[in-house]
């Protein structure tokens, strides 16, 4: 099966520009997450979407981050404006319902770089 | 959501068995174990899991004791390849995981 697919795996955009970063889980799973990791730091969980409804987003880290998942198939965040402390790498993974005996997937990343 | 400690770095030589322990005391009777590997510029990947006992498949062991209150990641005859950091967590009924800052594990020749 396909793997998790990220894009743009890097970007480079100015402070105060818009980016918005794309995942694709893997074909049937409902269980979709974003994390980042800012350098030099801790890879920290962002959000949760069950289909296309927000299970938990208590790691989004202000109203300048937007999550979607219209449909329940891919997902798209959005930073607007973007500010030089969103630099890092940002991860999506997704699993099957039953995570337990399958685990979680992750895609490669997209390196953001706000200058 | 428990709180897994583990080594910041280890080093070893190709061909040796690394063992990579883990200690996570506030484990809770339905959480499991899971580890993953990560290599630069990549994402996490799974490597194994378990709830206790011993689990074995062809990349590594994982060796838990009775109490659950640690685990053993061991990786058999390593290679310049298995050089990456790695993490363990564990996984409970709530959505989300929790990384900590890993195991940079370093394998020379």
């Amino acid at each position: 099966e396909a793997g998790v697919t990220q894009f743009p795996s890097h970007s480079v955009i100015e402070k105060g520009q818009t980016v918005t970063l794309r995942c694709d889980p893997i074909s049937g799973h409902d269980n979709l997450y974003w994390y980042r990791r800012v350098m030099g730091k801790e890879i920290k969980f962002l959000l949760h979407f069950v289909k296309e409804s927000k299970q938990d987003e208590s790691g989004m880290p202000n109203n300048r981050f937007l999550a979607e998942r219209t449909g329940g198939t891919y997902s798209t965040l959005k930073v607007q404006p973007a500010e030089l402390e969103d630099s890092g790498v940002y991860f999506c993974a997704s699993s099957h319902q039953d995570r337990r005996n399958y685990g979680y997937t992750f895609g490669s990343g997209t390196r953001l770089t706000v200058v | 959501l428990a709180k897994t400690t583990q080594p910041i770095s280890m080093d070893s030589y190709e061909g040796q068995e690394v063992n990579i322990t883990c200690s996570h005391n506030n484990i809770a009777t339905n959480d499991y174990i899971t580890w993953y590997q990560q290599f630069p510029s990549q994402g996490p990947r799974f490597i194994i899991q378990g709830y206790k006992t011993k689990v074995t498949n062809e990349v590594a062991s994982l060796f838990i004791p009775a109490d659950r209150k640690s685990s053993t990641l061991s990786l058999p005859r390593v290679s310049l390849s298995d050089t990456a950091v790695y993490y363990c967590l564990v996984v409970g009924s709530a959505s989300k995981i929790i990384f900590g800052s890993g195991t940079r594990l370093s394998i020379r020749p």
